[in-house]
């Protein structure tokens, strides 16, 4: 079926280490794959994304991987600070629709 | 802000009622999602409108029904509501009718309660 297995669900790390979160997927046809945080209490935000023609693409200290045929996907988080602290999901299209994952709760301590 | 408004913010209201969740998309976009995320939980899809039309359906219940009008506005109806619908009810939009495969930008959310 239509999965999208996000781990871990929770992750403490001290400021200015690094901070990655899994996914994978179940279709082997998604071909697009965005990260959102979400701050409590807020919307979600997208901030960053990933196609499939592409293995890794990065942003400033966001970094995003893709693993097509182990169907997986990482979130990488590099130096990270507290303003980081916030739930992110990760998502993978499949057929119409874009399949969330559980979340994962950052948690970043000066 | 991602251009995408939703109203009302908060809405608290009875086991057994009715209510109607408003949701106006970023200028130009097409389509239009709606997610539910209960407490500490994912955000789940419920159904796409893309130009009017429905396009896509998640898991949504038989008492709730969504609809998308000429101005591209839509509302997401909730009926019969049980005390487990209370949760956060999401829209977004995006440009066009392609679902998954392009970028949805999320409003403010409506947090709903049911006692």
């Amino acid at each position: 079926g239509e999965n999208v297995e996000q781990h871990p669900s929770t992750l403490s790390v001290q400021e200015g280490d690094s901070a990655v979160i899994k996914c994978t997927y179940s279709d082997s046809a998604s071909n697009y794959f965005p990260w959102y945080k979400q701050e409590l209490g807020k919307r979600p935000q997208l901030i960053i994304d990933i196609r499939s023609n592409v293995g890794e693409k990065k942003d400033q200290r966001i970094a995003v991987t893709l693993n097509k045929t182990a169907k997986h996907f990482s979130l990488h988080i590099t130096e990270t600070q507290p303003e980081d602290s916030a739930v992110y999901f990760c998502a993978a299209s499949m057929a119409d629709k874009l399949i969330f994952g559980t979340g994962t709760r950052l948690q970043v301590f000066p | 802000d991602s251009g995408v408004t939703q109203t009302p913010k908060h809405l608290i209201t009875a086991t057994g009622q009715r209510v109607t969740l408003r949701c106006s998309p970023r200028s130009g976009d097409l389509s239009v999602y709606w997610y539910q995320q209960s407490l500490d939980q994912g955000l789940q899809f419920l159904i796409q409108y893309y130009n009017g039309e429905e396009r896509a359906k998640g898991n949504i219940l038989e008492r709730f029904s969504a609809q998308q009008f000429p101005d591209l506005h839509s509302e997401l109806n909730l009926s019969s509501l049980e005390l487990g619908d209370s949760a956060l009810y999401f829209c977004a939009s995006s440009p066009n009718s392609a679902g998954g495969q392009e970028t949805q930008y999320f409003g403010p959310g409506t947090r709903l309660l049911v006692l």
